[in-house]
C-alpha cells in the first residue's frame, strides 16, 4: 500500500529558504501514472497547493508561491522535495506531500501525514 | 484565479441528519471538483473526485453532485465518524480549495 512520509527541519529561520522531502514507498514515483504534490495548512486555515511534479521533472506551481518555489524528484531514492525561499511566519504551516491522480492539476487520492514548520528567529 | 465559495463554514447536526454542504466557483471549472474530508491533527482523505465520482472504499451515504458552477456534497445519514472539516477543491484551471465547513 502506498504511503508518502514528510521530512524536514521543523523550525526555519526568516527570510531562510525552508527545504522537505517526502519519501514514496510501498510503489514507485515512476510511475507514468500520477503526479506528485505539495499543500499547506497554516494553524487553523484551509489548504493551499503549492505545486506538482511529474518524475520527469515536469513542474505546475502555484502562481502566488511561484517565485520562490523549486521542486525537484529523485527517482533513485523515491523522493521528491521542496524550497520554498525567502521564507516569513506566514509560510508556517503543516506542509503535506501528496499525490495526483494523472495530472499536474487532479485530485489528490493519497496524502503523507504532514509536517509542522515554524518560521521563527 | 479561481475562487471557490464554501457554505456554510460551519454547520451543527446530528447522527441521522442528512446534510448538504455547498461549494460555489467563481467561474466554469467543469466538473473537475473534489471533496475532501479531514479530522483535527490528520491529513485530509479524499471522498468524491470529478464532482460526483466516490472514491473506493468510501461510505455511500456519501453523494456529490453539481448544478452549473454550484456543487454539493450530500451525507445521506450522519454517523458518528463523519463529524470534520469538509473541503472543496477545482482542479481545472490551477488547483484551488474552498475554506472549508465544519460538520459540528
Amino acid at each position: 500500500q502506498l504511503q508518502l512520509q514528510e521530512s524536514g527541519p521543523g523550525l526555519v529561520k526568516p527570510s531562510e529558504t525552508l527545504s522537505l522531502t517526502c519519501t514514496v514507498s510501498g510503489g514507485s514515483i515512476s510511475s507514468s501514472l500520477y503526479y506528485w504534490g505539495w499543500i499547506r495548512q497554516p494553524p487553523g486555515k484551509g489548504l493551499e497547493w503549492i505545486g506538482s511534479i511529474y518524475y520527469s521533472g515536469s513542474t505546475l506551481y502555484n502562481p502566488s508561491l511561484r517565485s520562490r518555489v523549486t521542486m525537484s524528484v529523485d527517482t533513485s531514492k523515491n523522493q521528491f522535495s521542496l524550497k520554498l525561499s525567502s521564507v516569513s511566519a506566514a509560510d508556517t504551516a503543516v506542509y503535506y506531500c501528496a499525490r495526483l491522480e494523472g495530472y499536474s492539476r487532479s485530485s489528490l487520492d493519497v496524502w503523507g501525514q504532514g509536517t509542522t514548520v515554524t518560521v521563527s528567529s | 484565479d479561481i475562487q471557490m465559495t464554501q457554505s456554510p463554514s460551519t454547520l451543527s447536526a446530528s447522527v441521522g441528519d442528512r446534510v448538504t454542504i455547498t461549494c460555489r466557483a467563481s467561474e466554469n471549472v467543469s466538473s473537475w471538483l473534489a471533496w475532501y474530508q479531514q479530522k483535527p491533527g490528520k491529513a485530509p482523505k479524499l471522498l468524491i473526485y470529478k464532482a460526483s465520482n466516490l472514491k473506493s472504499g468510501v461510505p455511500s451515504r456519501f453523494s456529490g453532485s453539481e448544478s452549473g458552477t454550484e456543487f454539493t456534497l450530500t451525507i445521506s445519514s450522519l454517523q458518528p465518524d463523519d463529524f470534520a472539516t469538509y473541503y472543496c477543491q477545482q482542479y481545472n484551471h490551477y488547483v484551488t480549495f474552498g475554506g472549508g465547513t465544519k460538520v459540528e
